[in-house]
Formats: structure tokens, sequence, C-alpha cells
């Protein structure tokens, strides 16, 4: 199985900051990576998939960039509604897993 | 607009057996493959299942394979999960999810329903 690592676990900003949330893959996925924001007591919400495609209606502050094995989600100039968990995915092939998640709180 | 609505939650004894459903609508779904992903309470998400979008091929965690058993009724514009021999490690909000890819799986969630806890206790 691939296994998904995200970092930071937590990461305390402030309105206006750019932020990044790294995720590394096990063993080389291509551009197979999803992102997902969570926010309490909500389902996940889909925003960028095959590592860079922006979901429709996600703001365009929301940037995914890496291939292979290390992948980045930057949120440039946070807005209060970002302030939620962040996962990866793999979407290579089943099973898929998830990257632990990534905290982004108010600083 | 694309909608999942999930079943309520319940509560069962480990050893149990539970029927999950999601009903779907919005879109056209007997073109889309489902996934089921499940999440225990404050922890991550984590796969369970998937199933095409003809029903004909399923797939599993290993950590469920053997004891769940996916399934969708198109005609309904439903997707099942049953659950089997539940364990307290199953405990966990259990979400329906519609695949991005029409006719065959992209392997990624563009629309999740709402969620329904499912604890398993005595």
């Amino acid at each position: 199985d691939i296994e998904m690592t995200q970092s930071p676990s937590t990461l305390s900003a402030s309105v206006g900051d750019t932020v990044t949330i790294t995720c590394r893959a096990s063993q080389n996925i291509n551009n197979w990576l999803a992102w997902y924001q969570q926010k309490p007591g909500k389902a996940p919400k889909l925003l960028i998939y095959r590592a860079s495609a922006l979901e429709s209606g996600v703001p365009s502050r929301f940037i995914g960039g890496g291939s292979g094995t290390e992948f980045t989600l930057t949120i440039s100039s946070l807005q209060p509604d970002d302030f939620a968990t962040y996962y990866c995915q793999h979407h290579n092939i089943s099973p898929l897993t998830f990257g632990g998640g990534t905290k982004v709180e108010i600083k | 607009e694309v909608q999942l609505v999930q079943s309520g939650g319940v509560v069962v004894q480990p050893g149990g057996s539970l029927r999950l459903s999601c009903s779907g609508s919005g879109f056209s779904f007997d073109d889309y493959p489902m996934h089921w992903v499940r999440q225990a309470p404050g922890k991550g998400l984590e796969w369970v299942s998937l199933i095409s979008w003809d029903g004909r091929s399923t797939y599993y965690a290993d950590s469920v394979k053997g004891r769940f058993t996916i399934s969708r009724d198109n005609s309904k514009n439903s997707l099942y999960l049953q659950m089997n021999s539940l364990r307290t490690e199953d405990t966990a909000f259990y979400y329906c999810a519609k695949d991005d890819g029409f006719g065959t799986s992209l392997y990624y969630f563009d629309s999740w329903g709402q969620g329904t806890l499912v604890t398993v206790s005595s």
C-alpha cells in the first residue's frame, strides 16, 4: 500500500499569510494526488486533483504542486474561511490512502 | 446540484451487523463509481470501499475485507454498505462519496454525503 505523510500536523497562521503544506508518498504516484479541506462537523470538500488541477468553484489562492513523491498545497493570502484541516490523498490505484491531515489554525 | 443523502446514525453491539444507505440525486447516478470513506471521531480519513458504475467490480480496504460488502441499486439511485462482524474499531463517521470519473474510476471524490455516525459499543 502507498503511505502518505503530511507535514506539519498543525500550522498556526494569521489572515493574509501564505502557508504551505507538504505531502509525501512512499512511492512514485506521478501526479495522482488530491487535496481536501474539512471543517469541524462537515464532510471533506475537494480542492485539487491531479496534483494541480483546481476543482470548479475553488478559489485560485489554493495552489497545488509537485509530482512523483513530493507535493505541496499552498494557500496564498489566508482568509478566515480557510482555517480548517487539510488532507492529501493519492488517487493512483486501490487501496486509496490519505495523509494524516494538517490543521491550519489561527495564530 | 449533486446531493448524497445518507441514512441516520446508529449504535450496534460488537459482532453485530448494520446496513448503511446513501441516496444520490442531481447527477446520473448509474454513470459513476461510488465509494465509502470513514473517519473515527477526532481522527483522519480512511477509504473503505469502491464500487464500479455497474456494480460488477468492488474493492475494499484490508481492514474491512471479508466483513463489509458494498453494493448499489441503480434503479433506486442508491448505494449501500453491509457491515458484518462489527468491531469497536469500526466506530466512525461513514461518508458515501461520488467518484469524479464518468464510467471509470478516477479514484478521488468530488461530492460527499453528510456522514453517518456508527457507534459499535456494548
